[in-house]
């Protein structure tokens, strides 16, 4: 499976300010997402980072809220903008494996807003 | 409307005591049923995926089973560094929009404590 690494590992944050969170993968990959895991709940997914178009996002999730891009098949980025406290979770990129429809999560970022 | 319910919320064992947890799960059609180990602080690890009702998958104490209404995953004399939550997801069938074939939606985990 692909090796994903993400920065910052974690970061604290203060209110109103932007944090952009970067995944990078060591081989080529078709399709990567972006995930939230929220203290004590379950991981929900934010958007499909699509190579060379928009991010598809799922309902509940803006795009002037969570930017990404995806220059290439090996990178992306998810910016948390204008933060709240409420924003405060684990966000974890995750790709799609070749074989099969499984997906393999980056070790997450850690964000807290003060 | 797809939901998954992962049950116990928490589950402490003593090494050695077997045990199972339980996903059900509500979804218009299955595409696929994931489970996940997650350690505290990292990731979650990709365990299993099932396809099918009846399909079953092992690796090392880990046994997946699958209905068409929930899954199991057994825990054979269980060790301590089996310590976990277990996260289940299934995948729908979907359109092009909200993911499209692949997304997938978590239950909430089961943390699972193994005591020396």
């Amino acid at each position: 499976s692909a090796v994903i690494s993400q920065k910052p590992s974690r970061d604290i944050c203060q209110r109103g300010t932007s944090l952009t969170i970067q995944c990078q993968v060591d081989s080529q990959v078709t399709m990567m997402f972006w995930y939230r895991q929220q203290p004590g709940q379950s991981l929900t997914l934010i958007a499909t980072a699509n190579q060379g178009s928009e991010a598809t996002y799922e309902s509940g999730f803006v795009i002037d809220k969570f930017p990404i891009s995806r220059p290439n098949l090996t990178f992306s980025t998810l910016t948390v903008s204008n933060m709240s406290p409420e924003d405060s979770s684990i966000y974890l990129c995750s790709v799609k494996g070749s074989t099969y429809n499984e997906q393999f999560f980056g070790p997450g970022t850690r964000l807290t807003v003060l | 409307e797809d939901q998954v319910t992962q049950s116990p919320e928490a589950l402490r064992l003593q090494e050695g005591e077997s045990s199972s947890l339980n996903c059900s799960y509500t979804v218009s059609g299955l595409r696929g049923l994931f489970w996940y180990r997650q350690d505290p602080g990292k990731g979650p690890e990709f365990l299993f995926t099932l396809y099918s009702a009846g399909e079953e998958k092992e690796k090392e104490r880990l046994k997946a089973t699958l209905t068409k209404k929930e899954s199991f995953l057994h825990i054979t004399a269980p060790k301590p560094e089996d310590s976990a939550t277990y996260l289940c997801a299934v995948q729908p069938h979907r359109g092009p929009r909200s993911g499209g074939y692949n997304k997938l939606i978590f239950g909430a985990g089961t943390r699972l404590a193994v005591h020396p």
